[in-house]
């Protein structure tokens, strides 16, 4: 199985600030990954699939890169809207295994 | 509107059953493979098990092996997870979850379409 895991665990920024979310893979797995965010009571939204592709209608300051096992989610500029729970997600093979999540909090 | 509506949770013994339902509406349910993700109270997600278009093929999280069946039916637009011999570390909230295939530059699946989840808790 892959396993997955997302540094750091939470995160204090401000509006306006540039953050990185990391994900490692515990195995190459090419470019299947996804990332999601969730926000308190709601279900998660894909926000990036396959690494670097911009789910439509997400804006355009989020981004992602990444290939074999290092990933990272990139915020440009934060909005009030952005904090929130992002979590990665490998679409490689079966189990389909999640990070433990990134909270993203106001400083 | 592309849809997703889960239903049939609730409270339940240890050891006892529940079924939930995934009602889809808005697109073409039988061209898309589903998948059911959980998440426990306060913690994160969790993948249960993955279905074919056609049903003909079936995965399921070792956690949840044996004890959980996950099922289809395309005519009535309809997703159902059948969960026997709960624990109480199988309560969550239970979303469904489309699988989007995506074909630029090679075949990607991500979970494009969730709904809105079903709480179901397993405790005496």
């Amino acid at each position: 199985d892959i396993q997955m895991t997302q540094s750091p665990s939470s995160l204090s920024a401000s509006v306006g600030d540039r953050v990185t979310i990391t994900c490692r893979a515990s195995q190459s797995m090419s470019s299947y990954l996804n990332w999601y965010q969730q926000k308190p009571g709601k279900a998660p939204e894909l926000l990036i699939y396959a690494a670097s592709s911009l789910k439509s209608g997400v804006p355009s300051r989020f981004s992602g890169s990444g290939s074999g096992t290092d990933f990272t989610l990139t915020i440009s500029s934060l909005q009030p809207e952005d904090f929130a729970t992002y979590y990665c997600q490998q679409s490689y093979t079966t189990p389909y295994s999640f990070g433990q999540g990134t909270k993203l909090e106001i400083k | 509107e592309v849809q997703l509506v889960e239903s049939g949770g609730g409270l339940v013994q240890p050891g006892g059953s529940l079924r939930l339902s995934c009602a889809a509406s808005g697109f073409t349910f039988s061209s898309y493979e589903m998948n059911w993700v959980r998440q426990a109270p306060g913690k994160g997600l969790e993948w249960v098990s993955y279905i074919s278009s056609s049903g003909s093929t079936i995965y399921y999280a070792d956690s949840v092996k044996g004890r959980f069946t996950i099922s289809r039916d395309n005519a009535k637009n309809s997703l159902y997870l059948q969960m026997n011999s709960l624990r109480a570390e199988d309560t969550a909230v239970y979303y469904c979850a489309r699988d989007q295939s995506y074909t630029s530059s090679g075949y990607w699946d991500a979970f494009d379409i969730w709904g809105q989840g079903t709480m179901a808790t397993v405790s005496s």
